[in-house]
Protein backbone atom coordinates (compact mmCIF):
# COMPACT_ATOMS: atom_id res chain seq x y z
CA UNK A 1 0.00 0.00 0.00
CA UNK A 2 1.04 3.95 -1.14
CA UNK A 3 2.31 5.68 2.22
CA UNK A 4 3.30 9.32 2.45
CA UNK A 5 3.48 10.62 5.53
CA UNK A 6 4.64 14.41 6.43
CA UNK A 7 5.80 15.73 9.47
CA UNK A 8 7.84 18.52 10.88
CA UNK A 9 5.03 21.33 11.47
CA UNK A 10 4.50 23.30 13.98
CA UNK A 11 4.49 27.21 14.92
CA UNK A 12 7.21 29.38 13.78
CA UNK A 13 7.91 33.23 13.78
CA UNK A 14 7.71 35.55 11.01
CA UNK A 15 11.47 35.21 8.90
CA UNK A 16 12.06 31.92 10.86
CA UNK A 17 12.64 28.35 9.12
CA UNK A 18 11.02 25.31 9.32
CA UNK A 19 12.28 21.67 7.65
CA UNK A 20 9.03 19.37 6.84
CA UNK A 21 9.90 15.46 5.98
CA UNK A 22 7.51 13.43 4.37
CA UNK A 23 7.84 9.69 4.43
CA UNK A 24 7.46 7.28 1.86
CA UNK A 25 6.43 3.26 1.34
CA UNK A 26 4.75 0.92 -0.56
CA UNK A 27 6.60 2.11 -3.95
CA UNK A 28 9.52 2.54 -5.65
CA UNK A 29 10.57 6.19 -4.02
CA UNK A 30 13.76 6.70 -6.15
CA UNK A 31 11.91 5.94 -9.19
CA UNK A 32 8.96 8.39 -8.39
CA UNK A 33 8.37 12.46 -8.79
CA UNK A 34 7.58 13.81 -5.87
CA UNK A 35 5.83 17.03 -5.03
CA UNK A 36 4.62 19.33 -2.35
CA UNK A 37 1.36 21.24 -2.10
CA UNK A 38 -0.32 23.41 0.44
CA UNK A 39 -3.47 24.90 1.66
CA UNK A 40 -4.08 28.21 3.74
CA UNK A 41 -6.90 28.56 6.55
CA UNK A 42 -10.08 27.99 4.50
CA UNK A 43 -8.52 28.17 1.39
CA UNK A 44 -7.99 26.28 -2.18
CA UNK A 45 -4.94 23.99 -2.97
CA UNK A 46 -1.94 25.88 -3.91
CA UNK A 47 0.53 23.76 -5.57
CA UNK A 48 4.21 24.78 -4.01
CA UNK A 49 7.23 22.65 -5.43
CA UNK A 50 7.89 19.02 -7.03
CA UNK A 51 10.89 17.22 -7.52
CA UNK A 52 12.08 14.17 -10.28
CA UNK A 53 13.06 10.92 -8.73
CA UNK A 54 16.40 11.63 -9.17
CA UNK A 55 16.05 15.07 -7.75
CA UNK A 56 18.03 16.12 -10.52
CA UNK A 57 15.14 18.69 -11.54
CA UNK A 58 13.12 20.59 -9.46
CA UNK A 59 10.44 23.69 -9.85
CA UNK A 60 8.52 26.21 -7.31
CA UNK A 61 5.78 28.28 -7.02
CA UNK A 62 6.96 32.12 -7.86
CA UNK A 63 5.31 32.60 -4.19
CA UNK A 64 8.01 30.66 -2.27
CA UNK A 65 10.69 30.52 -5.11
CA UNK A 66 14.38 31.69 -3.59
CA UNK A 67 12.74 31.12 0.28
CA UNK A 68 12.03 26.85 0.05
CA UNK A 69 14.03 24.22 -1.86
CA UNK A 70 12.59 20.77 -2.30
CA UNK A 71 15.01 17.93 -1.81
CA UNK A 72 15.06 14.17 -1.39
CA UNK A 73 17.22 11.26 0.23
CA UNK A 74 16.33 8.53 -2.11
CA UNK A 75 18.48 5.95 0.51
CA UNK A 76 15.83 6.58 2.88
CA UNK A 77 12.86 7.81 0.59
CA UNK A 78 11.87 10.41 2.11
CA UNK A 79 11.09 13.73 0.58
CA UNK A 80 11.74 17.50 2.41
CA UNK A 81 11.00 21.39 2.24
CA UNK A 82 13.30 23.69 4.16
CA UNK A 83 11.56 26.53 4.59
CA UNK A 84 12.75 30.17 4.72
CA UNK A 85 12.49 33.39 5.66
CA UNK A 86 8.72 32.27 6.41
CA UNK A 87 5.23 34.72 6.36
CA UNK A 88 2.44 34.57 7.77
CA UNK A 89 0.50 33.61 4.25
CA UNK A 90 2.65 31.06 4.49
CA UNK A 91 0.41 29.42 6.90
CA UNK A 92 -1.10 26.40 5.50
CA UNK A 93 -1.76 22.51 5.68
CA UNK A 94 1.52 21.15 3.53
CA UNK A 95 0.80 18.44 1.88
CA UNK A 96 3.30 15.99 0.66
CA UNK A 97 1.98 14.15 -3.06
CA UNK A 98 3.43 10.94 -5.00
CA UNK A 99 3.87 11.76 -8.62
CA UNK A 100 2.64 9.43 -11.04
CA UNK A 101 3.43 9.45 -14.71
CA UNK A 102 6.83 10.93 -14.01
CA UNK A 103 8.33 14.62 -13.48
CA UNK A 104 7.37 16.88 -16.64
CA UNK A 105 3.74 15.08 -17.14
CA UNK A 106 3.03 13.68 -13.71
CA UNK A 107 -0.29 14.36 -11.42
CA UNK A 108 -0.85 13.60 -7.77
CA UNK A 109 -2.07 10.36 -7.27
CA UNK A 110 -1.38 9.52 -3.63
CA UNK A 111 -1.70 12.45 -0.92
CA UNK A 112 -0.41 12.53 3.18
CA UNK A 113 -2.73 13.98 5.31
CA UNK A 114 -0.70 16.78 6.05
CA UNK A 115 1.32 19.16 8.56
CA UNK A 116 0.24 22.21 9.41
CA UNK A 117 2.37 25.35 9.41
CA UNK A 118 1.49 28.37 11.44
CA UNK A 119 3.56 31.58 10.69
CA UNK A 120 2.98 33.82 13.47
CA UNK A 121 4.66 35.71 16.17
CA UNK B 1 0.85 30.94 -16.15
CA UNK B 2 -1.89 28.83 -16.84
CA UNK B 3 -5.22 29.94 -15.03
CA UNK B 4 -7.80 27.44 -14.15
CA UNK B 5 -11.19 28.83 -13.68
CA UNK B 6 -13.94 26.63 -12.02
CA UNK B 7 -17.58 26.61 -11.73
CA UNK B 8 -20.16 27.26 -9.93
CA UNK B 9 -17.94 28.11 -6.63
CA UNK B 10 -20.50 26.20 -5.03
CA UNK B 11 -24.21 24.20 -5.77
CA UNK B 12 -26.84 22.51 -3.86
CA UNK B 13 -28.17 19.21 -4.95
CA UNK B 14 -30.18 16.54 -3.76
CA UNK B 15 -29.48 12.50 -2.90
CA UNK B 16 -29.77 10.71 -6.26
CA UNK B 17 -29.45 14.16 -8.57
CA UNK B 18 -26.80 14.87 -11.18
CA UNK B 19 -24.28 17.53 -11.01
CA UNK B 20 -21.99 18.84 -13.68
CA UNK B 21 -18.96 20.72 -12.74
CA UNK B 22 -16.86 22.81 -14.87
CA UNK B 23 -12.72 23.77 -15.31
CA UNK B 24 -11.44 25.74 -18.17
CA UNK B 25 -7.95 26.31 -18.58
CA UNK B 26 -6.42 29.47 -19.87
CA UNK B 27 -4.54 28.17 -22.40
CA UNK B 28 -4.73 25.02 -24.48
CA UNK B 29 -3.87 21.76 -21.63
CA UNK B 30 -4.64 19.30 -24.69
CA UNK B 31 -5.60 16.28 -21.67
CA UNK B 32 -3.03 17.11 -18.97
CA UNK B 33 -6.41 17.45 -16.28
CA UNK B 34 -7.01 15.86 -12.82
CA UNK B 35 -9.43 15.82 -10.79
CA UNK B 36 -9.96 15.86 -7.12
CA UNK B 37 -12.52 15.36 -4.09
CA UNK B 38 -11.58 16.58 -0.62
CA UNK B 39 -13.79 16.36 2.34
CA UNK B 40 -13.40 18.32 5.35
CA UNK B 41 -10.22 18.14 7.28
CA UNK B 42 -9.44 15.67 5.14
CA UNK B 43 -6.59 15.31 2.36
CA UNK B 44 -7.44 15.43 -1.25
CA UNK B 45 -8.62 11.74 -2.98
CA UNK B 46 -7.47 11.91 -6.64
CA UNK B 47 -10.70 11.04 -8.91
CA UNK B 48 -9.61 11.01 -12.52
CA UNK B 49 -6.43 12.14 -14.27
CA UNK B 50 -6.11 12.31 -18.20
CA UNK B 51 -9.36 14.43 -18.27
CA UNK B 52 -11.01 11.00 -18.77
CA UNK B 53 -9.25 7.94 -16.82
CA UNK B 54 -10.76 7.22 -13.49
CA UNK B 55 -8.37 6.07 -10.76
CA UNK B 56 -8.37 2.66 -9.61
CA UNK B 57 -11.36 2.02 -6.89
CA UNK B 58 -13.03 5.41 -7.73
CA UNK B 59 -16.61 4.36 -9.14
CA UNK B 60 -18.06 4.82 -12.22
CA UNK B 61 -20.61 7.53 -11.30
CA UNK B 62 -18.11 10.00 -12.08
CA UNK B 63 -17.00 10.76 -15.48
CA UNK B 64 -14.72 13.16 -16.68
CA UNK B 65 -14.65 14.78 -20.17
CA UNK B 66 -13.01 17.33 -22.13
CA UNK B 67 -9.98 18.43 -24.18
CA UNK B 68 -7.91 21.87 -24.86
CA UNK B 69 -9.60 24.40 -22.29
CA UNK B 70 -13.07 23.09 -21.59
CA UNK B 71 -13.98 19.81 -18.75
CA UNK B 72 -15.87 18.49 -17.05
CA UNK B 73 -16.72 16.45 -14.24
CA UNK B 74 -20.00 14.76 -13.86
CA UNK B 75 -21.31 13.15 -10.19
CA UNK B 76 -24.38 10.74 -11.40
CA UNK B 77 -26.50 9.82 -8.36
CA UNK B 78 -25.34 11.78 -5.98
CA UNK B 79 -24.83 10.15 -2.38
CA UNK B 80 -24.34 11.66 0.95
CA UNK B 81 -20.02 10.63 0.60
CA UNK B 82 -20.13 12.39 -2.47
CA UNK B 83 -20.76 16.11 -1.08
CA UNK B 84 -17.38 17.08 -0.88
CA UNK B 85 -14.88 20.46 -2.55
CA UNK B 86 -14.02 19.04 -6.14
CA UNK B 87 -11.13 20.89 -7.51
CA UNK B 88 -9.27 20.84 -10.96
CA UNK B 89 -5.67 20.51 -12.00
CA UNK B 90 -3.44 21.39 -15.23
CA UNK B 91 -0.60 19.84 -15.10
CA UNK B 92 0.64 20.40 -18.91
CA UNK B 93 3.38 22.83 -17.52
CA UNK B 94 4.68 24.48 -14.22
CA UNK B 95 3.63 25.81 -12.70
CA UNK B 96 1.10 23.47 -11.97
CA UNK B 97 -2.27 25.23 -11.09
CA UNK B 98 -5.23 24.59 -9.33
CA UNK B 99 -8.79 25.57 -9.86
CA UNK B 100 -10.38 27.20 -7.16
CA UNK B 101 -12.74 24.47 -6.11
CA UNK B 102 -15.91 23.50 -6.07
CA UNK B 103 -18.34 22.87 -3.54
CA UNK B 104 -21.13 20.34 -3.57
CA UNK B 105 -23.74 20.49 -0.96
CA UNK B 106 -26.87 18.60 0.40
CA UNK B 107 -29.85 21.18 -0.24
Amino acid sequence: EVQVLESGGGLVQPGGSLRLSCAASGFTFSSCAMAWVRQGPGKGLEWVSAISGSGGDSSYADSVKGRFTISRDNSNNTLYLQMSSLRAEDTAVYYCAKRAGGYRYGYNDHWGQGTLVTVSS
Amino acid sequence: DIQMTQSPPSLSASVGDSVTLTCRASQDITNYLAWFQQKPGKAPKSLIFAASVLESGVPSKFTGSGSGTDFTLTISSLQPEDFATYFCQQYNSYPRTFGQGTKVEIK
